[in-house]
């Protein structure tokens, strides 16, 4: 089914290790996102991309670093996790001036640092 | 920096009773608003947008939102839910003239009680 594909669905991490978050979509989305989502704060936006080779932080980007090689695919990256990155990571992609026509999001990857 | 507001953090109530998820937005340019729906352990989906013209929109499934300029508001709204509804629902803003990103809420997590 077309769509956004994200892996792993589940990890589990010690401090300072490292790791990369892949998310592929089919649709030729211009657009992709990188979200994490916390109880009680939403969605908050990590970094995102406009277009193939381009990357923006968003809101929350320290410690979290990305790149976008290739149109379908946006990889977030963890240098040396913190338990404060423990969280629900949710990549999306969109059309051009993609809010106004949805994002498709991901079903997530549940990220636990200890 | 725009703001979004989920007044409420949960919402129960009764499976056929009319519910009102509220929104307020902080922006003093015009705005695009939405509401996404995200069901358990599923990515978020969009259920409803105001971009302009009528300031009442709606969906298939029967919700309805309101964009109300002067109160700065974009409040769900539904007559009577079934136990299906039950979900997460963020609402979210667009301001940049690109519409590149949306900027979410904390959400409402709406339970349906038999």
């Amino acid at each position: 089914n077309a769509g956004v594909t994200q892996t792993p669905k589940f990890r589990v991490l010690k401090t300072g290790q490292s790791m990369t978050l892949l998310c592929a979509q089919d649709m030729n989305h211009e657009y992709m996102y990188w979200y994490r989502q916390d109880p009680g704060m939403g969605l908050r936006l990590i970094h995102y991309s406009v277009g193939e080779g381009t990357t923006a932080k968003g809101e929350v980007p320290d410690g979290y670093n990305v790149s976008r090689l290739k149109k379908q695919n946006f990889l977030l990256g963890l240098e040396s996790a913190a338990p404060s990155q423990t969280s629900v990571y949710f990549c999306a992609s969109s059309q051009i001036r993609g809010a106004l026509y949805g994002y498709t999001f991901g079903s997530g990857t549940r990220l636990t640092v200890v | 920096a725009q703001s979004v507001t989920q007044l409420d953090s949960q919402v129960p109530v009764f499976e056929e009773a009319p519910v009102e998820l509220r929104c307020n937005y902080s922006s003093s340019v015009s705005v695009y608003l939405f509401w996404y729906v995200q069901y358990p352990n599923q990515g978020l989906q969009l259920l409803l947008k105001y971009l302009s013209g009528s300031t009442l929109v709606k969906s298939i499934n029967g919700f309805e939102a309101e964009f109300n300029k002067s109160q700065t508001s974009f409040h769900l709204r539904k007559p009577s839910v079934h136990i299906s509804d039950t979900a997460e629902y963020f609402c979210a803003v667009s301001r940049d003239q690109g519409a590149q990103k949306l900027v979410f809420g904390q959400g409402t997590r709406l339970t349906i009680n038999p």
